[in-house]
């Protein structure tokens, strides 16, 4: 069973710059989750979708940021204009929503804004 | 605000158990108790949850007190590859009420 798949895995671009970070939940899955972790903050959840409608957006920093799921089986999470101080490890996390659930994470997207 | 209460740092001896302990006194009833870990550059991993029985699983087992205050996760025979940061998060099961938030986390080392 292929788990969730981001992508990219790494990305270095230059502060200005539009990024664009993907993600494929696991199948049936109908929750879906972007973190970022840093350092500094840990791990913060910024966005939740349920049935591909957002949930709860107060983790997302600011306008800058924003995150779609356009189907069951993608979403993106956008930054324009990135910042230095966006450089972070993204992760997508997806589950199927009943009581005592668990959520799956992808290997994460390595960001690093220059 | 953080409803759950981690040591920041433990070590371990390989082969030894390793006892992550957990507060959670303001835990609700209807609050289930996850661990997850967290390998250094991979994506968080699930390892169990309880709501107020003991579990356990081929990973490790979770004993929640009896009052739900608080709670142990249990690596039977620590090994070199269970040096991770783990947490405990306490969260409501269900419908609607589906988003996991991450505290601060134990980092365990376990040594040769």
């Amino acid at each position: 069973d292929a788990g969730v798949i981001q992508s990219p895995r790494h990305e270095v671009t230059e502060m200005g710059q539009e990024v664009t970070l993907r993600c494929k939940p696991i199948s049936g899955h109908d929750y879906l989750f972007w973190y970022r972790q840093t350092m500094m903050r840990g791990l913060e959840l910024l966005i939740y979708f349920n049935n591909n409608v957002p949930i709860d957006d107060s983790g997302m920093p600011e306008d800058r940021f924003s995150a779609k799921m356009p189907n069951a089986s993608f979403s993106t999470l956008k930054i324009q204009p990135s910042e230095p101080r966006d450089s972070a490890v993204y992760f997508c996390a997806s589950s199927r929503g009943y009581s005592g659930n668990t959520i799956y994470f992808g290997e994460g997207s390595w960001l690093t804004v220059v | 605000d953080a409803k759950t209460t981690q040591p920041p740092s433990m070590d371990c001896a390989e082969g030894r158990a390793a006892n992550l302990p957990c507060n959670h006194s303001t835990i609700s009833g209807n609050e289930y108790v996850y661990w997850y870990r967290q390998i250094h550059s991979q994506g968080p991993q699930y390892i169990i949850h309880g709501l107020k029985n003991n579990e356990t699983n081929e990973m490790a087992s979770l004993i929640i007190t009896e009052d739900r205050k608080s709670s142990t996760l249990i690596l039977p025979h620590a090994t070199l590859r269970d040096t991770a940061v783990y947490y405990c998060i306490v969260r409501v099961g269900g419908w609607g009420n589906n988003d996991m938030r991450f505290g601060a986390g134990t980092r365990l080392t376990v040594k040769p």
